[in-house]
């Protein structure tokens, strides 16, 4: 049961434009939630996370907005530049234990210059 | 400094062998996690050290996969009889417990594994 789930396999954006990335999840116990860029054959890359106490993250052109009661985060990048072309990853997990992360299947983003 | 690495990089082997995996999480870092990414999928989660201990094993999928961490720093993913379908890229993470920023996961490149 795939508890984080991000339905857009790919998504292409013009160089300069925003770029928007989804996810859903439906275990309400999650209280922190990460984006992961991975490029072929390296390790998943933190990019951002966001606490359930709040509803936005800002890292220079990085965003992340949290919506707890649909359930459902947003990546923005902006400006979306080429070298951002790569797949990413959400990921969501409960504080308390283990901290293991849960992904979603992941969305492939290109940047077209 | 330096990050996590594994190795090997890529390991190939017939089915029925056992197989190891080895995780250098970066120094300091206490927990230490497992995940097995599979192709078109997102990385799904093994097990976790605290330690030197495994706190939470629930991910492995049957008796045959176990890792160990004597030390408190490097791991090693063992798989005995291999089959077909364990064929993936098994990752390592680390993450620094006890800090503002402990839940951010460091991840290794991985060890791509594929049984023939």
């Amino acid at each position: 049961d795939q508890q984080v789930k991000q339905n857009s396999p790919s998504l292409s954006v013009q160089e300069g434009r925003i770029s928007i990335l989804n996810c859903d999840y439906t275990n309400s116990m999650f209280d922190y939630f990460l984006w992961y860029k991975k490029y072929p054959a390296e390790g998943p890359t933190f990019l951002i996370s966001i606490s359930s106490i709040k509803d936005k993250n800002e890292d220079g052109r990085f965003t992340v907005f949290l919506n707890k009661s649909a359930k459902h985060l947003s990546l923005h990048i902006v400006p979306s530049q080429p070298g951002d072309s790569a797949v990413y990853f959400c990921a969501a997990t409960m504080l308390a234990g283990a901290n293991n992360l849960f992904f979603g299947t992941g969305t492939r983003l290109t940047v077209i210059p | 400094g330096a990050g996590v690495s594994q190795t090997p990089s890529n390991k190939v082997t017939e089915k029925g062998k056992y197989v190891e995996l080895r995780c250098d999480p970066i120094s300091g870092h206490t927990a230490l996690y497992w995940y097995r990414q599979s192709l078109g999928q997102g990385p799904e989660f093994l097990i976790y050290f605290q330690g030197t201990g495994a706190a939470d094993d629930s991910g492995l999928p049957n008796d045959r996969f176990f890792a160990v961490r004597p030390e408190g720093s490097v791991s090693t993913l063992k798989i005995q009889r291999t089959e077909r379908g364990d064929s993936a890229v098994y990752l390592c993470a680390s993450s620094l417990m006890g800090s503002t920023s402990s839940y951010e996961q460091y991840f290794g490149p991985g060890t791509r594994l594929t049984v023939t």
